[in-house]
Parts: C-alpha cells; structure tokens; sequence
C-alpha cells in the first residue's frame, strides 16, 4: 500500500511569491492535515479537510489556504511569501471517522524562501 | 485550548541504557495520545499510541501509559540501541487535529 505522498521534496522560492504544495494520501483515506515544523515553532497545525470540507483551522494568517479534490487529493499554497515561511511542511492522511484514527505522515517539502 | 508539554533534550545516552521522556497534557475531554518518531530527514512516524486512560501502548520495545490522574503519557524502552537516535513527539487528537509537544532528540552512542 503506497503511503503519503508529497510534492515536491525541496522548493525554492523568493520573497513575495507563491507556492502551491501537493499532498496524496493514502488509498481511501478521507482526511488530509497540514503542518508546519521549525526549529523556532516547532510543529504547528495548519488546516484539515475531510471529503473536500475544511473542519478545522489553525491559527495562520489568511496568506495560507488549501483545498481538498474530489479524490482527496490536497493543496496547500501560500501567497506573497515571507523568509517566515520557511519550513518543513508535513501532510497527514487518516480515515478521517473518529477521534482515534491513526494519522500517516509523508516525508514533507521542504519550502526556503530567500 | 489542550496542550503537551514534553521533556526538551536533548538526551544522550549509551546503547542498553534506559530510556524515559516525560510528557504531560492540558485537555479539556478525554483525547486520544501518540508518540511519534522523526528521524533525520524524514516525516513523522507513528510509534505508539492510547485511546483512553489506563490504555498502554506498545511497539518496538517502547511503552506508554496513559494515566489520567496526572494527565501524563511517559515513554519508556528498557534498552536502547544507537538506531533509536530520533526526534520523539508526543500528541493528543483534538477536533480533527495533533497538538504536538515540542520534541526531544535522544542520540544514543555505542
């Protein structure tokens, strides 16, 4: 069974530009969760979706979004980036019923804004 | 809101050595509790885990008690090997999201 997928591994990106990052979950999982790691912050959590809705928010300027397809796919992007901003970004997919469902991690993008 | 606070490290210990990372939590229900494991490079992996009190979780030699009467959720390994050199996570599921505590790196030396 293939795991979290994320892409890409490693981007680049200067101040004031967007990016747009990609998650796919694992096979018939529902839920797909953002986070952002760094040294300073540690991991923080972003936004979930489930069935293309988003449930639950974290406390992130509006700059941050995401969405959720139809085949649980997700993007995240961020707009007008910041040196802030750079940071491993994990995605997580569960089965997304219960509080108790395991979360899968992917290896992260590892976004640097210069 | 519900919180994990976690014993900062960083931890250095020789292979056999015991091993035990303190973590506490803040929740107002009843959440689910998790340790996770990153090793360099990598996203984070799943090691244990607890869905109510009095649960123990287990895997790869590690354990964790959930125990609700001092909100805690230890993780203990009776003898560590230098593959177990990590980043350790503990976490509770609240409303559809993992607050995080802020992780303790243990190396371990031969």
């Amino acid at each position: 069974k293939a795991g979290v997928t994320q892409t890409p591994r490693y981007l680049i990106k200067t101040r004031g530009q967007q990016v747009t990052l990609s998650c796919s979950p694992i096979s018939g999982h529902r839920s797909v969760s953002w986070y952002q790691q760094t040294p300073g912050q540690g991991l923080q959590f972003l936004f979930e979706y489930f069935s293309e809705t988003q449930r639950n928010k974290g406390n992130f300027p509006g700059r941050f979004s995401g969405r959720q397809f139809s085949n649980s796919r997700s993007e995240m992007n961020v707009s007008t980036l910041e040196l802030g901003d750079s940071a491993l970004y994990l995605c997580a997919s569960s089965l997304g019923t219960g509080e108790n469902t395991e979360a899968f991690f992917g290896q992260g993008t590892r976004l640097t804004v210069v | 809101g519900d919180s994990v606070t976690q014993m900062e490290g960083p931890v250095t210990l020789s292979e056999e050595a015991f091993l035990t990372i303190n973590c506490t939590y803040t929740a107002t229900g009843y959440p689910s509790l998790f340790w996770y494991v990153q090793y360099p490079g990598e996203g984070l992996q799943l090691l244990l885990k607890a869905t109510k009190a009095d649960d123990k979780g287990s895997n790869k030699g590690f354990e964790a008690t959930y125990r609700k009467e001092t909100t805690s959720f230890h993780l203990e390994k009776g003898s560590v090997q230098v593959s177990d050199s990590a980043v350790y996570f503990c976490a509770l599921s609240d409303f559809y999201k993992l607050s995080f505590g802020a992780g303790t790196t243990v190396t371990v030396r031969a």
